[in-house]
């Protein structure tokens, strides 16, 4: 079945690092990628997402790129806040024959930790 | 538009107990999913309605577990006899039917923390 492997945490930064969080997929189909924020107490955020390979998601200054030949889609950020510290998960929606439901499926979460 | 809800927030119980959680989308979206997530993991796929018609189970969703959806509006997910390893954060989700089979963003609610003592 499809899977969502992303990289352990967690990952401490100091303010203005470069971030990535790598994350690779495996899938039967042709999915749409995601990457979706948890902040402290809150519910989880679509942060972006990438419908097709080579496609680009941007929003608020992290950029993931849909990579089919190395399925991935690797989150990155050139300077990270104190602000950005949450969980972050990397996900795939993948059209399952005959109930046409697109469920996800998540990787395990990386928890980021940015310190001024 | 307010987003997704559920209520309770959160819900302490003793083992054996049953619980319901209740789950409003967003207005005018179908689709509404379900997930459970346990600590230090990611979300995991329950069940998935399109309007009132319950479409997709996982293999996680056993018999003591059942969710509805009537008049295709909230949704409500029940767990009979409960057992400490039902503790989890279980989440509701929503999104609109797309256009041309693509896929649409899924709307998460702030979720229901269950505790089995």
């Amino acid at each position: 079945g499809d899977s969502v492997t992303q990289m352990e945490g967690p990952v401490t930064l100091s303010e203005e690092a470069f971030l990535t969080i790598n994350c690779t997929y495996t899938a039967t189909g042709y999915p749409s990628l995601f990457w979706y924020v948890q902040y402290p107490g809150e519910g989880l955020q679509l942060l972006l997402k990438a419908t097709k390979a080579d496609d680009k998601g941007s929003n608020k200054g992290f950029e993931a790129t849909y990579r089919k030949e190395t399925t991935s889609f690797h989150l990155e950020k050139g300077s990270v806040q104190v602000s950005d510290s949450a969980v972050y998960f990397c996900a795939l929606s993948d059209l399952y024959s005959g109930a046409g439901s697109y469920q996800l499926t998540f990787g395990k979460g990386t928890k980021l930790s940015v310190i001024p | 538009d307010t987003g997704v809800s559920q209520n309770p927030r959160h819900k302490i119980t003793k083992r054996g107990q049953n619980v319901t959680f209740r789950c409003d989308p967003i207005s005018e979206h179908n689709r509404l999913y379900w997930y459970r997530q346990t600590l230090g993991q990611g979300p995991e796929f329950l069940t998935y309605f399109q309007n009132e018609a319950q479409l997709e189970k996982s293999r996680l969703l056993s018999d003591r577990f059942s969710a509805e959806r009537p008049k295709g509006s909230f949704s409500t997910l029940e767990i009979q006899r409960t057992e400490q390893g039902d503790s989890a954060m279980y989440l509701c989700a929503s999104s609109p039917v797309g256009s041309g089979g693509t896929t649409d963003t899924q709307y998460f609610g702030p979720g229901t923390r269950l505790t089995v003592l």
